[in-house]
C-alpha cells in the first residue's frame, strides 16, 4: 500500500527567505506526482504536476523536483511572500491504481513578515 | 470555465438525517473523485467514476453512504442515516485524460459537513 509522508508538518520562515518542502513515497511505481496548495477553509489548487519520466517542474517561483528512485519529491519555493502561507500537499498516482491518489499529510507553512 | 461546483457549501444536520451532496464537474472533464477530509485522516479518497462509471469504491466508509453519476455534469454523494462521525469536509474534483496522460486533478471549494 503506497503511504506519502511530508516533513516537516508544519513551517515558520521570515519573508524573503528561500525554502523546500519534501514528500516521500514508499512505492516507487508512480505514474505522477502533484503538489497541491490548500488555503484555510478552501479546497485544494493544483501548483505542479510532475511526470514520472521527469525530473523537474517549474511554474514562477515554484520548482517540483522527482526522483523516484529513492521516492522523493522536493517543492522549492524562492523568495517566500506572506502569500504564500497555507499548507501544501502532495499526492502520488500509482501506475497502475486507476486514477486514485494517495495524499501526503501536508505541511503547513507560514511566511512572515 | 466557471472549475468544480459544489453545493451545499456549509450543512449542518442532527444526527439520523439524510444528507445529499451535490457536485458539477468542469465541462469536458471525464473523470470524478469524491473526497473526505477530516483533521485526523486527512484527505481520503472515497469513491471515483471514469466515464460516469464507478470504478473504484473502496473507500467508502460503509454502506450509508452512496454515490452517483447519471450524467457526465452530475454526481451526488448521499449519507443515509448520517452520523456524527461524519462531520469532515467533502471534496470533489474532476479531472481529464490529456495527449499526455496527465490527469491532473482539479478540486471544487467543498462541503463542510456538521453531523449533530
Amino acid at each position: 500500500k503506497q503511504e506519502v509522508t511530508q516533513i516537516p508538518a508544519a513551517l515558520s520562515v521570515p519573508e524573503g527567505e528561500n525554502l523546500v518542502l519534501n514528500c516521500s513515497f514508499t512505492d516507487s511505481a508512480i505514474y505522477n506526482l502533484q503538489w497541491f496548495r490548500q488555503d484555510p477553509g478552501k479546497g485544494l489548487t493544483s501548483l505542479l504536476l510532475i511526470q514520472s519520466s521527469q525530473r523537474e517542474q517549474t511554474s514562477g517561483r515554484l520548482n517540483a523536483s522527482l526522483d523516484k528512485s529513492s521516492g522523493r519529491s522536493t517543492l522549492y519555493i524562492a523568495a517566500s511572500q506572506p502569500g504564500d502561507s497555507a499548507t501544501y500537499l502532495c499526492a502520488v498516482r500509482v501506475t497502475g491504481g486507476g486514477n486514485k491518489l494517495t495524499f501526503g499529510t501536508g505541511t503547513q507553512l507560514k511566511v512572515e513578515l | 470555465d466557471a472549475g468544480v461546483i459544489q453545493s451545499p457549501r456549509h450543512e449542518v444536520t442532527e444526527m439520523g438525517q439524510e444528507v445529499t451532496l451535490r457536485c458539477k464537474p468542469i465541462s469536458g472533464h471525464n473523470s470524478l473523485f469524491w473526497y473526505r477530509q477530516t483533521m485526523m485522516r486527512g484527505l481520503e479518497l472515497l469513491i471515483y467514476f471514469n466515464n460516469n462509471v464507478p470504478i473504484d469504491d473502496s473507500g467508502m466508509p460503509e454502506d450509508r453512504f452512496s454515490a452517483k453519476m447519471p450524467n457526465a455534469s452530475f454526481s451526488t454523494l448521499k449519507i443515509q442515516p448520517s452520523e456524527p462521525r461524519d462531520s469532515a469536509v467533502y471534496f470533489c474534483a474532476s479531472s481529464l485524460a490529456n495527449q499526455r496522460g496527465s490527469y491532473e486533478q482539479y478540486f471544487g471549494p467543498g462541503t463542510r459537513l456538521t453531523v449533530t
